[in-house]
């Protein structure tokens, strides 16, 4: 397996153009979810989705937006970039909603926006 | 609202000691899950030990141990014999046990640098 794969690795953006970071996990897991790390802080929970066809909205979820057309795949996708975005972006799965059981995590996208 | 305070940003010891990282955290709840997680350089978050909040007993994963303290709403990391491989940053996490559906919520720590030294 290959777990969580994430891509791009890197990327840069100008202000207001858009992409979407691609996720992909080979685990059959119901649960995905996209956070954000600044420098020097804890993750953030922009979106997660407990299974195909439906997400929620997580802790900072404004300047995104996500679906989840399968089970194995959740785009994330910003729309006119801000530098304010500049983040490193991770995707996680899990087997079922957090609770006691483990994430697992992508290696993440750096995203720069200038 | 719940929070996660991580009050050492950095650490530093000799490999083969025992270090010690802080977690508390601030909650109404009684019943939620305790985690830490790992973060080394290649940037890949791994859970390293976790923690039922009605369960007395610490939990331990070989090297790695907490000590749970419910009424002081403490949740520090020990490793015993540390390796150069756990050079990394340290992140501790709370969550609400909310059942099952949305209203999912996971909080973080700022985190600590954990740096092993030869």
């Amino acid at each position: 397996n290959a777990g969580v794969t994430q891509t791009p690795k890197f990327r840069i953006l100008k202000i207001g153009q858009s992409m979407t970071l691609q996720c992909t996990q080979d685990m059959n897991h119901n649960y995905m979810y996209w956070y954000r790390q600044d420098p020097g802080m804890g993750l953030k929970l922009i979106y997660y989705s407990v299974g195909a066809g439906i997400t929620d909205k997580g802790e900072v979820p404004n300047g995104y937006n996500v679906s989840r057309s399968t089970t194995e795949d959740f785009p994330l996708r910003l729309e006119l970039a801000a530098p304010s975005q500049t983040s490193v972006y991770f995707c996680a799965s899990s087997y079922v909603l957090i609770s006691y059981n483990e994430q697992f995590f992508g290696p993440g996208t750096r995203l720069t926006v200038l | 609202a719940q929070t996660v305070t991580q009050s050492q940003p950095e650490m530093s010891v000799q490999e083969a000691e025992t270090v010690t990282l802080s977690c508390t955290y601030d909650t109404s709840e009684s019943n939620y899950y305790l985690f830490w997680y790992k973060q080394p350089p290649s940037r890949q978050m791994i859970l390293v030990i976790r923690q039922e909040a009605y369960k007395q007993q610490n939990a331990t994963e070989n090297r790695f141990s907490v000590n749970f303290q419910k009424a002081a709403k403490s949740f520090s990391l020990k490793i015993s014999d540390s390796q150069l491989g756990d050079t990394a940053m340290y992140f501790c996490a709370f969550m609400k046990h909310e059942g099952r559906g949305s209203n999912y919520q996971l909080i973080w720590g700022a985190g600590t640098k954990l740096i092993i030294k030869p």
